[in-house]
């Protein structure tokens, strides 16, 4: 099983600032089998990356994706308000699904 | 509107069953691969399950093999999760979400990730 690590566990940003998240996987992970995920409290999860780079559809375009192999990063470049959330990465491998733990983004 | 809507989760004493449902609309339900994913109180997302449209493949995650059956009635936009042998860890919110397999262009490839999840219904484990 591919073990996904999220870092750092917490954000502590301010609105206008830029958020670097890291996801890295245990082993060599196929950029085509990589997404990120938003969650905000008391909702649904919402897709906001897939394949490592490319947006889902009506995400604005200061999410960005990237990465390959076993180390992948999401950048929100300038962060809105509506943007203070849990980030998660997934992937897909062998039939089966994992999440990295989360990284929650903070109002500083 | 592509909507999934979660019920049938509830109170459970440990040992017991409960059976949860997803009810899907706004697109074609069966060509879809859907998954169940969980989250426990004040915790990360973990996948429990995925199913093929035609209900011929299916796979678990460990914690739950043997003890969990997924299932589909694609006349009905229905998904299904039938949970035996509860235990206190089982003790979430489960969603369900829509797989997307789609193409990457000028490859062979194929992305994957879900694409719409359900709000989730709520199962608690407990005496």
């Amino acid at each position: 099983e591919i073990v996904l690590t999220q870092s750092p566990g917490t954000l502590s940003l301010s609105p206008g600032e830029r958020a670097t998240l890291s996801c890295r996987a245990s082993q060599s992970v196929s950029s085509s089998y990589l997404a990120w995920y938003q969650q905000k409290p008391g909702q649904a999860p919402r897709l906001l990356i897939y394949g490592a780079a490319s947006r889902a559809t009506g995400i604005p375009d200061r999410f960005s994706g990237s990465g390959s192999g076993t180390d992948f990063t999401l950048t929100i470049s300038r962060l809105e308000p509506e943007d203070f959330a849990v980030y998660y990465c997934q992937q897909y491998g062998n039939s089966l699904w994992t999440f990295g733990q989360g990284t929650k983004v903070e109002i500083k | 509107e592509v909507r999934l809507v979660e019920s049938g989760g509830g109170l459970v004493q440990p040992g017991g069953s409960l059976r949860l449902s997803c009810a899907a609309s706004g697109f074609t339900f069966s060509p879809y691969w859907m998954s169940w994913v969980r989250q426990s109180p004040g915790k990360g997302l973990e996948w429990v399950a995925n199913l093929k449209g035609d209900g011929s493949e299916k796979n678990y995650v460990d914690s739950v093999k043997g003890r969990f059956t997924i299932s589909r009635d694609n006349a009905k936009n229905s998904l299904y999760l039938q949970m035996d042998s509860l235990r206190a860890e089982d003790t979430a919110v489960y969603h369900c979400a829509r797989v997307r397999i789609v193409g990457v262009t000028t490859t062979t490839e194929y992305y994957y990730y879900m694409d719409v999840w359900g709000k989730g219904t709520t199962v608690t484990v407990s005496s």
